[in-house]
């Protein structure tokens, strides 16, 4: 499979639980994003990686939301104590070189009840 | 400030009865403008690429235009298939690492 792909592709969790999303990039793509999406929305930038550097957050990027790349190949994004205004579609993109599209997963879809 | 609009927010057409989509971007300098098809509760598909004033792309019933200051994305005798919410994004010649995408146009074609 050559494609981004993203695990969950739901969660469900409870208001003040910590969930943890997974992204896994097209291989040789060395520059991950991560975008929080809402319901008529564009993806809205979160954070991104050049290999395992995290290289700038955005401000929408809370001190309850932290993202890790070890090794620089797969990504996980971890929001603790999570907030009904969390609930969103998550999605990763990667991007090769030279530095053009972007190809995204499928998405996690968090509801947070 | 870097920035993407799209319109219309919406648009229904009946089926075969072509139309324009159109993003407008204003950016200090275009390094490439991408367009993406998403469906429903699915990630963006990256559709074409476009860098300069005067380039166009094509994709079965798409066709993508550039200016300097907006693009268009025309279907013709659209299928009911052609139904997705269509985004546009921008990355700035200055900031390779930076895309900025519009809210999009959410298609829908009538059999």
């Amino acid at each position: 499979d050559t494609g981004v792909s993203q695990n969950p592709r739901h969660k469900i969790t409870k208001r003040g639980q910590n969930v943890t999303f997974r992204c896994d990039p097209i291989s040789e793509h060395n520059r991950l994003y991560w975008y929080r999406q809402t319901l008529g929305q564009g993806p809205e930038f979160l954070t991104y990686f050049q290999n395992e550097a995290q290289l700038e957050k955005s401000r929408l990027l809370s001190d309850r939301f932290s993202a890790e790349r070890p090794k620089g190949s797969f990504s996980t994004l971890e929001i603790q104590r999570t907030e009904q205004g969390d609930s969103a579609m998550y999605l990763c993109a990667s991007m090769g070189t030279p530095l053009r599209e972007q190809y995204f997963g499928p998405g996690t879809r968090l509801t947070v009840t | 400030e870097d920035q993407v609009t799209q319109s219309p927010e919406a648009l229904r057409l009946q089926e075969g009865e072509s139309s324009s989509l159109n993003c407008s971007y204003t950016v200090s300098g275009l390094r490439g403008l991408f367009w993406y098809r998403q469906d429903p509760g699915k990630g963006p598909e990256f559709l074409f690429t476009l860098y300069s004033a005067g380039e166009e792309k094509e994709k079965e019933r798409l066709k993508a235009t550039l200016t300097k200051k907006e693009s268009f994305l025309h279907i013709t005798a659209p299928k009911p298939e052609d139904s997705a919410t269509y985004l546009c994004a921008v990355q700035p010649r200055e900031r390779d690492d930076k895309i900025i995408f519009g809210k999009g146009t959410r298609l829908h074609i009538l059999p």
